[in-house]
């Protein structure tokens, strides 16, 4: 039974803090999806990765936020420093590029104090 | 840019009862996808819709692309309590690009 895995689930930590959320795309998937959900602002979409590439990362606060690829089976997901309105949860996704049907990982709770 | 409206915002329901929900868009869409988020957990895909048009049912869900390509309903029938959780629209422009809707919350009362 494939599935998207992620870590951690929960994360807590301080303001100013580096935060470092990982995922591991489906085997044999090439596009991999980092998504942020907020009450207030659903879910939105920040970066997304087809063979590694990054395609697109516009929805990404590029001052604090980083992501990469450094191989076909890890995703990262990085924010250098956390601040409390970071706090969400993060969902990591994978699929084959062409296909719609996206794989939700179980996410990352991260609250930021 | 493009604005996605789903609604209702949240239905509390008794178990038993039908469910309608629907998205409309300012755009035009090529495929529809509806997706079910469990408490805790990430969204999974229920049903996908490809054409204007189109009506398609799983199990008690059934969902339309409607004809203008610009909005979908998702039906529920006879809810049931593992029915609960967040539902969203998620129109697709193509090259796996998902635009998702604020999501309808969905609460069954046995």
């Amino acid at each position: 039974d494939a599935r998207v895995t992620q870590t951690p689930r929960d994360k807590v930590t301080e303001m100013g803090q580096e935060v470092t959320m990982r995922c591991q795309p489906i085997l044999g998937h090439n596009t991999v999806f980092w998504y942020r959900q907020t009450m207030m602002q659903g879910l939105e979409l920040l970066a997304y990765f087809r063979n590694r590439a990054p395609l697109d990362d516009s929805g990404m606060p590029k001052d604090r936020f980083s992501a990469e690829m450094p191989d076909a089976t890890l995703a990262t997901l990085k924010i250098q420093p956390s601040e409390p309105r970071d706090s969400a949860v993060y969902f990591c996704a994978s699929g084959l590029s062409g296909a719609e049907t996206q794989y939700f990982g179980p996410g990352t709770r991260l609250l930021v104090l | 840019g493009q604005q996605l409206n789903q609604s209702p915002q949240s239905m509390f329901i008794q178990e038993g009862e039908d469910v309608s929900m629907n998205c409309t868009s300012s755009s035009i869409f090529n495929t529809w996808l509806w997706y079910k988020q469990d408490p805790g957990e990430g969204p999974v895909l229920l049903i996908a819709l490809y054409k204007a048009g189109e009506l398609t049912s799983n199990g008690r869900l059934t969902a339309q692309f409607g004809i203008t390509r610009k909005d979908s309903f998702l039906n529920i029938s006879a809810s049931i309590p593992s029915d609960v959780g967040i539902y969203f629209c998620a129109p697709q422009t193509g090259a796996n690009n998902l635009f998702f809707g604020t999501g309808t919350r969905l609460t069954v009362i046995p």
